[in-house]
């Protein structure tokens, strides 16, 4: 079946625009999960959700990032004011429950700069 | 502090060689263990988990990993490495306990030579 999606693959922005990305998970799965990927770094956590909720936002980095799920399937992160540190690749991940030994399976990720 | 440490950040074997990468971690209880592969312009690709059970766990593309909870490790290896194997490597646990999240290590970058 289909993997997860993201889109677009890549996005460029102008420091102080806003910006959405887009995650669609695999079907039937009920955790979603974003992390952001810097140059030459492993991916860090920024939030998860189960079914329509966020279950865990610890890892956004400040008031400018938000991200929701309003039915429970697809996801939207939403980054306001751009900074030149905003950019990064997204990834989207998805799992069949939101239980520690489940898989997540990674979309591509969305490329950002913002410049 | 709590973290996945991966030491070699760039590894080179040539094409048929062995392949041992290293990630070590700093919980006190032992947390879920997975190794990703990251090839370029690829999304991140399960090779194996370790939750419970046997040690030594069997993944795809033929790797294997042993957990070792005196060294606190979970090593990745191959026996003999294909060119197809060459991309980034990355050890990451989750805490479990409500803490679903995955924490990366910094990842390794493998290149094979011909």
């Amino acid at each position: 079946g289909a993997g997860v999606s993201q889109t677009p693959s890549n996005k460029v922005t102008e420091k102080g625009k806003y910006v959405e990305l887009r995650c669609d998970p695999i079907s039937g799965h009920t955790a979603l999960y974003w992390y952001r990927q810097s140059l030459g770094q492993g991916p860090e956590f920024l939030i998860y959700f189960q079914g329509t909720g966020a279950a865990d936002d610890s890892g956004l980095p400040n008031d400018r990032f938000f991200a929701v799920r309003p039915e429970g399937s697809v996801s939207t992160l939403k980054i306001q004011r751009t900074e030149r540190g905003d950019s990064a690749v997204y990834l989207c991940a998805s799992s069949l429950r939101l239980a520690g030994a489940d898989t997540q399976y990674f979309g591509p990720g969305t490329r950002l700069t913002v410049l | 502090a709590q973290s996945v440490t991966q030491p070699d950040i760039h590894i080179t074997v040539s094409e048929g060689a062995s392949l041992e990468l290293r990630c070590n971690y700093s919980y006190g209880a032992t947390p879920y263990l997975f190794w990703y592969v990251q090839s370029p312009g690829q999304g991140l690709q399960l090779l194996l988990k370790y939750f419970s059970g046997d040690t030594l766990v069997q993944g795809i593309k033929g790797f294997e990993a042993e957990f070792k909870r005196s060294q606190s490790s979970f090593n990745l290896r191959k026996p003999s490495v294909h060119w197809s194997d060459a991309a980034e490597y990355f050890c990451a646990v989750v805490l479990g306990g409500g803490y679903n999240k995955l924490i990366f290590g910094a990842g390794t970058r493998l290149a094979v030579h011909p």
